[in-house]
């Protein structure tokens, strides 16, 4: 069974900076994919950036990006330019074809104006 | 396309009783997803239907728990005899195997259910 870790419970982060979220998972499987998902306050999941593993290139997506270390197992969220939308919860996910998604604790982040 | 639609957005019952949830995924989605998210935590996986046919359950589904997805459109979760431990936001996401981007699940905006 996968398994994924957030071990920052909470952070925060003055609006403009950037800010990094830890991700890392447990897997033996070799071909998935990698997600992070944000959950603003009463609102919905929303999809911020997905990756391949099969692709060594670290996806970007505006001001967010990814640092993808497969031989690491790990998968962390830069977020450059932090804006006050930006506060939410964010959910690192693992995925393999065909399968569910697993889930990390998540990790409160908070623009501070 | 319209987002993943979940119906009702919230629920409150009286421990014992029945409730029944449903989940509109994005038309031509042929995967649907039900997921369990308790106060502060990362969602679970309950269960999940390709068309019609439930592929997989999680252990966290008890017997008193039932999905259907009848005509591989829509998808209702019904709790039987609710208990306290149930209170927990149920959220349903939807994919496909025919788009781009198969592999990405979108979500709908959850039932929060509070038994008394």
């Amino acid at each position: 069974a996968q398994t994924v870790t957030q071990s920052q419970p909470e952070m925060s982060v003055q609006e403009a900076e950037t800010v990094t979220l830890s991700c890392t998972y447990d897997t033996s499987e070799s071909n998935y994919y990698l997600f992070w998902y944000k959950q603003p306050p009463s609102r919905q999941m929303i999809l911020v950036i997905r990756q391949e593993a099969y692709k060594q290139q670290n996806a970007t997506e505006n001001r967010f990006s990814v640092n993808f270390q497969k031989a690491a197992k790990s998968f962390s969220l830069k977020i450059s330019d932090s804006q006050l939308g930006d506060t939410a919860m964010y959910f690192c996910a693992f995925y393999n074809a065909g399968n569910m998604l697993t889930f990390g604790g998540g990790t409160r982040l908070m623009v501070k104006p | 396309d319209t987002g993943v639609s979940q119906d009702p957005r919230h629920k409150i019952t009286k421990r014992g009783q029945n409730v029944t949830f449903r989940c509109d995924p994005i038309s031509e989605h042929n995967r649907l997803y039900w997921y369990r998210q308790t106060l502060g935590q990362g969602p679970e996986f309950l269960t999940y239907f390709q068309n019609e046919a439930q592929l997989e359950k999680s252990r966290l589904l008890s017997d008193r728990f039932s999905a259907e997805r009848p005509k591989g459109s829509f998808s209702t979760l019904e709790i039987q005899r609710t208990e306290q431990g149930d209170s927990a936001m149920y959220l349903c996401a939807s994919s496909s195997d025919f788009r781009a981007n198969t592999d990405t699940q979108y979500f709908g905006p959850g039932t929060r259910l509070t038994v008394l």
